[in-house]
């Protein structure tokens, strides 16, 4: 069975501090874990994925994840906040079905940041 | 420009009046997919489409039927619409939904559905 949860439902930063935003998965297979960015009023905008490459991925706007297979983990992390970066994030996870991959989400965490 | 559309953006109906909810991508992706998003829920899968006539249920299809027709359109049907289905829609597509290709999904914008 496959499952994501994302640790914290809300996370609160200053501008220009560090940000986690921490994700764990279980999965029977080999799993491809994606983060997606939620700006208010707006859809889903991927910022990085994870398909069994480098453990170390690189995203959009200076975010940055790293798959941790031991750990079952998969933490969003950026060096510095910026106030755009204000938004709800989802972890997700795919795995293969038999029908195909089907994608499962994480509850989602908020992240404001305090200017 | 690539997109996945979705009409209406906003949608107020009452019990059990029939409504559809159009969804159309512009990028010959195979696969598509309908979420609905809830507080404190995340996004949940209510059918999906590996190609055209090819469906399937996701994890919430309960009071929801889809049709795949064309490749490029994938409208989400409530025959009965009740209050339990206010929520936020995205409708999203993929180049494959085959096991192993783990490519991108495009969400559309979002319908927000108020039953009263």
């Amino acid at each position: 069975a496959q499952s994501v949860t994302q640790l914290d439902s809300h996370v609160s930063v200053s501008e220009g501090t560090p940000v986690l935003l921490r994700c764990n998965y279980s999965s029977s297979y080999s799993p491809s874990l994606f983060w997606y960015v939620q700006h208010p009023n707006k859809g889903l905008q991927l910022l990085l994925k994870y398909t069994s490459a480098a453990t170390l991925v690189k995203g959009i706007n200076g975010f940055e994840a790293e798959f941790k297979k031991s750990e079952t983990s998969f933490h969003l992390t950026k060096p510095s906040a910026h106030m755009s970066d204000a938004a709800e994030y989802f972890c997700v996870v795919s795995a293969p079905q038999r029908t195909g991959n089907q994608f499962y989400f994480g509850t989602g965490t908020s992240l404001t940041v305090i200017p | 420009e690539a997109q996945v559309t979705q009409n209406p953006r906003y949608l107020i109906t009452v019990t059990g009046k029939k409504l559809t909810v159009t969804c159309s991508q512009n990028m010959n992706h195979e696969y598509m997919s309908w979420y609905r998003q809830d507080p404190g829920l995340g996004l949940r899968q209510i059918y999906y489409s590996m190609n055209v006539e090819v469906t399937d249920k996701g994890d919430v299809p309960e009071g929801y039927k889809v049709s795949r027709k064309e490749k490029r359109n994938f409208p989400l049907i409530l025959e009965s619409p009740s209050p339990n289905q206010t929520s936020l829609y995205f409708c999203a597509s993929r180049l494959s939904g085959l096991a192993g290709r783990h490519n991108e999904q495009f969400f559309g914008p979002g319908t927000r559905l108020t039953v009263l």
